[in-house]
C-alpha cells in the first residue's frame, strides 16, 4: 500500500527564518513519483516540484531546495528565507507511475508571521 | 502545462437536491480524469477515476451511486453529487494526468455547501 505522512500539523515561524517541512512516504513500486504543492487559503493547487523514484539529486529553486533520500524514504522541503506570502497549506504527494493517481499527505500548515 | 477548468467554482444548495461539477480540460484531450475531495482542514482524498467512455472506478469507501461520473468526451467529466447532505460540504478537485502520467493538472477545486 501507499502512503505519505506528514508528521507536522503546523508550524509557526518568523519571517526570514528558515523552515523544513518533512515528508516521508511509503511504496512498494520501484518506479513513482513525488510532488510538493502549495495551497493557498484559495483552495488552488500550486505545483513545485515533481521528482522521480531513479533521480535522487537534490534541487533548488530560488528560495525552495529539496532534498529526496530513498534510503529514509524522504522528500522534505526547505524554505530558505521565509515571507509572510509563504504561509498557506503544504502537501506532499506520491504517484505510481503506471496509474498517475496521486496520495497526499495530511498537509503542513505554515505561517509565516511578520 | 494544461489547462483545467471546474464549473461552478462554489455553490449552495438546500439538503436533498443533487449538484453537477464540471471539469474541463481545455487544451489537452484527457482519456483519464481523478476526483478528489477535501473536507476543511484535511488532505485531499481520491474519490474516483473517471474514464472516458466507459464507467468510472471508485475508491472503496465512495458510493458510486450518489457520485455520478460521466465522462462522455475527451474534455469533460461531469460528477453529480445525488441528494446531498451537509456531510457532502467539501471542496471537490479534478485533474488529469500529463501524456506520461508523470504529472497532474489541477483545476482550480469547487467548494460545494449544503444548507
Amino acid at each position: 500500500a501507499q502512503k505519505v505522512t506528514q508528521a507536522q500539523t503546523e508550524i509557526s515561524v518568523v519571517e526570514k527564518e528558515d523552515v523544513t517541512l518533512d515528508c516521508v512516504y511509503e511504496t512498494r513500486d520501484t518506479t513513482y513519483y513525488l510532488f510538493w504543492y502549495k495551497q493557498p487559503p484559495s483552495g488552488e493547487l500550486v505545483f513545485l516540484i515533481r521528482r522521480n523514484s531513479f533521480d535522487e539529486q537534490n534541487e533548488i529553486s530560488g528560495r525552495y531546495s529539496w532534498n529526496f533520500q530513498k534510503s529514509t524514504s524522504s522528500f522534505n522541503f526547505t524554505i530558505t528565507a521565509s515571507q509572510v506570502v509563504d504561509s498557506a497549506v503544504y502537501f506532499c504527494a506520491l504517484s505510481s507511475s503506471n496509474t498517475g493517481k496521486l496520495i497526499f499527505g495530511q498537509g503542513t500548515t505554515l505561517q509565516v508571521k511578520p | 502545462g494544461a489547462v483545467v477548468s471546474q464549473h461552478p467554482s462554489r455553490v449552495i444548495c438546500k439538503s436533498g437536491t443533487s449538484v453537477k461539477i464540471e471539469c474541463r480540460s481545455l487544451d489537452f484531450q484527457a482519456t483519464t480524469m481523478f476526483w478528489y475531495r477535501q473536507f476543511p482542514k484535511q488532505s485531499l482524498m481520491l474519490m474516483a477515476t473517471s474514464n472516458e467512455g466507459s464507467k468510472a472506478t471508485y475508491e472503496q469507501g465512495v458510493e458510486k451511486d450518489k457520485f455520478l461520473i460521466n465522462h462522455a468526451s475527451l474534455t469533460l467529466s461531469t460528477l453529480t453529487v445525488t441528494s446531498a447532505h451537509p456531510e457532502d460540504s467539501s471542496f471537490y478537485i479534478c485533474s488529469h494526468p500529463g501524456l506520461a502520467r508523470e504529472t497532474q493538472y489541477f483545476g482550480p477545486g469547487t467548494r460545494l455547501l449544503v444548507l
